[in-house]
């Protein structure tokens, strides 16, 4: 167990519709990452947030959303999904400060399917 | 965006063979990370490398952070089933509620049957 959060595992949805996926990062830590990860594809960075504010923004389609709550949890909107949308979608947290950052901690992924 | 160069793109290998990547860099980075990404799950960091020349090993992985601080190598020595999967290498950029990794594309490594 990492220690970064993602619900769902799986999830599949129709063309069309919109869906949330959830990510709780790991105790302490204030920035959470999304990520997009297509079949056999390297990791596309969509969206960071840092204690609630969005910091830096990738290839993000404007029909995806996210944010990050007070609790630090986070959730990425998808909406209007296309059969294109269907990825690995993973959640990071990182370490906060410190002369020694070691990089990010992922979650298991959300492995969204749309039919 | 900014992206790191990382090399082969995919290897198939014997069990038993030593296994060789890299990554480089048009610019400087004080840190390299390398990660390794099991199917269907999320990339797990095996090595961070803090100071040019250094070389680490994690069992059977070594990596070096290159002395001109633009690229590092991965080697895995007697690969074994296990080893399948994606190895990304990534470098820091920033600090705090800046900080971010940059990625390399991935090597995927494949053990023929």
């Amino acid at each position: 167990d990492s220690g970064v959060t993602q619900t769902p595992k799986h999830l599949i949805t129709a063309t069309g519709q919109r869906v949330t996926l959830r990510c709780s990062p790991r105790s302490g830590d204030l920035s959470v990452y999304w990520y997009q990860q297509s079949l056999d594809q390297g990791l596309q960075f969509l969206i960071q947030y840092y204690n609630g504010e969005e910091r830096a923004k990738g290839n993000i389609l404007e029909r995806f959303s996210a944010q990050q709550f007070p609790d630090l949890h986070s959730e990425l909107n998808l909406s209007s999904l296309e059969l294109g949308d269907s990825a690995l979608y993973f959640c990071a947290s990182s370490v906060v400060g410190g002369s020694r950052a070691d990089g990010y901690t992922f979650g298991s992924g959300t492995r969204l399917t749309v039919v | 965006g900014q992206q790191l160069n990382q090399s082969p793109q995919s290897m198939f290998i014997q069990e038993g063979e030593d296994v060789s990547m890299n990554c480089t860099s048009s610019s400087i980075f004080n840190t390299w990370l390398w990660y390794k990404q099991d199917p269907g799950e999320g990339p797990v960091l095996l090595i961070a490398l803090y100071k040019a020349g250094e070389l680490t090993s994690n069992g059977r992985l070594t990596a070096q952070f290159g002395i001109t601080r633009k690229d590092s190598f991965l080697n895995i020595s007697a690969s074994i089933p296990s080893d399948v999967g994606i190895y990304f290498c990534a470098g820091p950029k920033g600090v705090d509620s800046n900080y971010q990794l940059i990625w390399g594309a991935g090597t995927k490594l494949i053990i023929k049957p």
